[in-house]
């Protein structure tokens, strides 16, 4: 069965310095990987998507992730936090061809993103 | 273009009460979700649609039921509210499979039941 695992529940930084966000996943079959941002008072908004094409993904706001399967890892990243980067952000999995379950979207915990000006 | 609307936005129950839910989507999309958030444990799906007159139970269905007469519309009803429904509610669609597929969200709906 698939699981992800978001490794910190709070992370803060600085306004300006870079940001990692850290999630490994477990899979069966050849996984989708995805990022979802989620603003305060907000329904959550896809950030980027991995489904097995380039192992780097880059998505909206200057955010990328890379997949990497030896680690089983889908650490998101961003060179330069900015304020409105404050929001809790979650990774995403799913088991494409995970029988009667139509690929059924598992959610890690999520990630509180501080940014400190 | 609205995508998913959610209704209400706030709701107070009491024990014992029921309620519905709203959700409507303008995207044609097929595949409709509801999930709930609770602090600290990510989105759990408690049931989704494949289109209209199909639905499925999800990872957390008890205490709930959908119907999904129309592509546009994924009512959620809450029978005999407990304590433990108190959440936020996330109606969602997609045009196909969620793996292959973006989710688009509502805004959510914050329910505490008393």
């Amino acid at each position: 069965a698939q699981s992800v695992t978001q490794l910190d529940s709070h992370v803060s930084v600085s306004e300006g310095t870079p940001v990692l966000l850290r999630c490994n996943y477990s899979s069966s079959y050849s996984p989708s990987l995805f990022w979802y941002v989620q603003h305060p008072n907000k329904g959550l908004q896809l950030l980027l998507k991995y489904t097995s094409a380039a192992t780097l993904v880059k998505g909206i706001n200057g955010f990328e992730a890379e997949f990497k399967k030896s680690e089983t890892s889908f650490h998101l990243t961003k060179p330069s936090a900015h304020m409105s980067d404050a929001a809790e952000y979650f990774c995403v999995v799913s088991d494409r061809g995970y029988g009667g379950s139509q690929g059924n979207l598992i959610f890690g915990k999520g990630t509180k993103l501080s940014v400190k000006p | 273009n609205a995508g998913v609307t959610q209704t209400p936005k706030f709701r107070i129950l009491k024990i014992g009460q029921s309620m519905t839910l709203q959700c409507a989507q303008d995207m044609n999309h097929n595949y409709m979700y509801w999930y709930r958030q609770d602090p600290g444990m990510g989105l759990k799906l408690i049931y989704y649609s494949v289109g209209a007159g199909i639905t499925d139970k999800g990872e957390v269905p008890n205490g709930y039921n959908v119907s999904r007469s129309t592509t546009e519309d994924f009512p959620l009803r809450l029978e005999l509210a407990a304590p433990s429904q108190t959440s936020v509610y996330f109606c969602a669609s997609s045009y196909g499979v969620p793996g292959a597929n973006v989710l688009t969200f509502g805004a959510g709906s914050r329910l505490t039941v008393l």
